[in-house]
């Protein structure tokens, strides 16, 4: 499997524009997860969804943020309109449902780092 | 939530065991011990995971306090590949789907 995968690697845009990251799961994974990466802040969880349904959206930081996962294999982070403070590196992750292999764990793509100028 | 505290930074020579401890004294008993770690410019990766009993895989070992409140993880010989910040999390059996990350401890590897 060629892992999660995360389109695009890289993105700058001007502040105030929309703003779409993408994810494609591992196949056969029920969960999928949505973590942004910061200097100050670390690693948070922004939400997770199980067969396609947003389970915690808590971690979005605010209106501005939205997720949806369409079908099985392919889910969108959308910010709009944007701004400086949301630059960062994000991170998509899927998992197996619980009580199947590799269930433990969380397989994470390789990012996508936004810059808001 | 419990939460872990581990050191900022530690420092190995190449092909020497690092041992890196973490503390989670207000673990539960429904808590795993889970543990990742992050290369530069990649995503966090499994390393390892227990509950009660050490373990063993091909990556580390962990060894877990008799009293839970602490555990360590174990790189038998590290190799410059294994530079990176890793992370001791504590997983709710409950809360199954969240994984909160601190700041982890940046391991230096050097030849």
């Amino acid at each position: 499997d060629a892992g999660v995968i995360q389109s695009p690697r890289h993105e700058v845009t001007e502040m105030g524009q929309e703003v779409t990251l993408r994810c494609k799961p591992i196949s056969g994974h029920d969960y999928l997860f949505w973590y942004r990466q910061t200097m100050m802040r670390g690693l948070e969880l922004l939400i997770y969804f199980n067969n396609n349904v947003p389970i915690d959206d808590s971690g979005m930081p605010e209106d501005r943020f939205s997720a949806k996962m369409p079908n099985a294999s392919f889910s969108t982070l959308k910010i709009q309109p944007s701004e400086p403070r949301d630059s960062a590196v994000y991170f998509c992750a899927s998992s197996p449902l619980a009580g199947q292999v590799g269930s433990d764990t969380q397989y994470f793509g390789p990012g996508t780092r936004l810059t808001v100028l | 939530d419990a939460k872990t505290t581990q050191p900022n930074s530690m420092e190995s020579n190449e092909e020497e065991p690092v041992h890196l401890p973490c503390n989670h004294s207000t673990i539960s008993g429904t808590d795993y011990i889970h543990w990742y770690r992050q290369l530069p410019s990649q995503g966090p990766e499994y390393v390892i995971h227990g509950l009660t009993s050490n373990v063993n895989n091909r990556m580390a070992s962990l060894a877990i306090a008799e009293d839970r409140k602490s555990s360590t993880l174990i790189l038998h010989r590290a190799t410059l590949r294994d530079a990176a910040v890793y992370y001791c999390i504590l997983r709710d059996a409950a809360s199954w789907g969240k994984l909160q990350f601190g700041a982890g401890t940046q391991v230096v590897v050097t030849p």
